[in-house]
């Protein structure tokens, strides 16, 4: 069982198209990230969101915190070709060693021309 | 160079043999992390080194061994794997391990490891 679940799983899409991607949890987060991950390199950081019911915009992106600190969404619109990729959303949570991440499963995201 | 490297890009090994995986970060960080990222599973956390210590141990296999020299270089020593553990090995830093922003990581571009 994930801890972090993604849906969907995967997005095939035409360009010009508005999406969302959702980032779910029973757990509470102190923060949230998401990562772009593009085949051949690794994930790279979109935004870190901390309060609850924040609300992040990176051009065409939306980033939303929930309120309660459990969930989130990416919402991109009019995508295009250049946003093909895999969209991580990752949750940090204390522990003994600190604040460590634990990612979901990944959105596979295709936008065609 | 700039931000993390990892080298070998890729890399193909037998059972038996023993490598090295490297990982270097040029951003000052104090924190460093080893990923394990398989087709069918989320990103996994393998190890956590702050300050050169190991601060977290996810559960390992033994026949990974990481080691930490200084807290630019990262390395994981590899013996007798088994071919499940063929997968992409990500290296990532970070500012530290404390909470909100300073836990942001910055990820190489992963070593893609094939266990015959």
């Amino acid at each position: 069982t994930q801890l972090l679940e993604q849906s969907p799983q995967f997005l095939s899409i035409q360009e010009g198209e508005n999406l969302t991607v959702y980032c779910n949890s029973s757990s509470v987060f102190s923060s949230l990230q998401w990562y772009r991950q593009e085949p051949g390199e690794g994930p790279v950081l979109l935004v870190t969101v901390v309060t609850g019911g924040e609300v992040k915009k990176l051009k065409r992106l939306t980033f939303q915190f929930g309120d309660a600190r459990k969930d989130s969404s990416l919402h991109i619109t009019a995508a295009q070709p250049g946003d093909t990729g895999l969209y991580l959303c990752a949750g940090a949570r204390g522990n003994n060693a600190g604040n460590m991440l634990t990612f979901g499963g990944g959105t596979r995201l295709m936008v065609k021309p | 160079e700039t931000g993390v490297t990892q080298t070998p890009r890729h890399l193909v090994m037998g059972m038996t043999n023993k490598k090295s995986l490297k990982c270097e970060q040029h951003l000052g960080h104090n924190a460093m992390y080893w990923y394990k990222q398989s087709a069918k599973k989320p990103l996994e956390l393998m190890f956590v080194y702050n300050f050169k210590e190991q601060t977290e141990n996810n559960s390992v296999p033994s026949r990974f061994s990481p080691e930490c020299p200084n807290s630019s270089h990262l390395f994981l020593h590899l013996h007798t794997l088994q071919p499940e553990d063929s997968a992409l090995y990500l290296c990532a830093s970070s500012q530290g391990v404390g909470d909100y922003f300073d836990n942001e990581q910055f990820f190489g571009p992963g070593t893609r490891l094939t266990v015959l």
